[in-house]
């Protein structure tokens, strides 16, 4: 079964670049599906960052859509999001997951990233 | 990009039912047939419960059903358990190639 799981830097300083990567377990990102990050900022609601394909097209909030790159390494079956300026709103959970045309059904336990000096 | 509109709170009694609106434009849910429902516990990640509006994925018990309406959908838990207490976030498509969720809806159990 397919699974996921986030990583990467739990503290971010103001104005750098968020960075994490979410490694799959189970199933090969160049065959197919759609894959992207949502993001939960602490006692709010879920929030679409964007998806990417498993031949590379990238679909981004248009909130965010100046600040986020989505990327995939098909050599090591991750894919990555970097999300650059930060600020203290940026802090939440960061959650990836897997997107086919039945819904989002397969997600990663969760990130926590704090934007702070 | 707004958010679609649920209500904040919704509460029942074990072995009721309830439902819970979600609300957006022409432009997500009134446009497409692509709306799904999670279910989030507290520390935990969402999980999907329905999707293209009325669909369960296997597993998920058959006491969740979602529908649609003009540009409101809604899902429907009936015999409401304990276990059913959790907020639960709608999504939908949205013209180019987006996706949004709603506002959240927390699931009270009396």
């Amino acid at each position: 079964q397919v699974q996921l799981q986030e990583s990467g830097p739990g503290l971010v300083k103001p104005s750098e670049t968020l960075s994490l990567t979410c490694t799959i377990s189970g199933y090969s990102i160049s065959s197919n599906y759609f894959w992207g990050w949502v993001r939960q900022p602490p006692g709010k609601g879920l929030e679409w960052i964007g998806n990417i394909y498993h031949s590379g097209t990238t679909y981004y909030n248009p909130s965010l859509k100046s600040r986020v790159t989505i990327l995939v390494d098909t050599s090591k079956n991750q894919f990555s999001l970097k999300l650059s300026s930060v600020t203290a709103a940026d802090t939440a959970v960061y959650y990836c997951m897997k997107y086919t045309n039945s819904g989002m059904d397969v997600w990663g336990q969760g990130a926590t990233v704090t934007v702070s000096s | 990009q707004s958010a679609l509109t649920q209500p904040a709170s919704v509460s029942g009694s074990p072995g009721q039912s309830i439902t819970i609106s979600c609300t957006g434009t022409s432009s997500d849910v009134g446009g497409y047939n692509y709306v799904s429902w999670y279910q989030q516990h507290p520390g935990k990640a969402p999980k999907l419960m329905v999707y293209d509006v009325s669909n369960r994925p296997s597993g998920v018990s058959n006491r969740f059903s979602g529908s649609k309406s003009g540009n409101t959908a809604s899902l429907t838990i009936s015999g409401l358990q304990a276990e059913d207490e959790a907020d639960y976030y709608c999504s939908s498509y949205r013209s180019s190639t987006t996706y949004v969720f709603g506002t959240g809806t927390k699931v009270t159990v009396l």
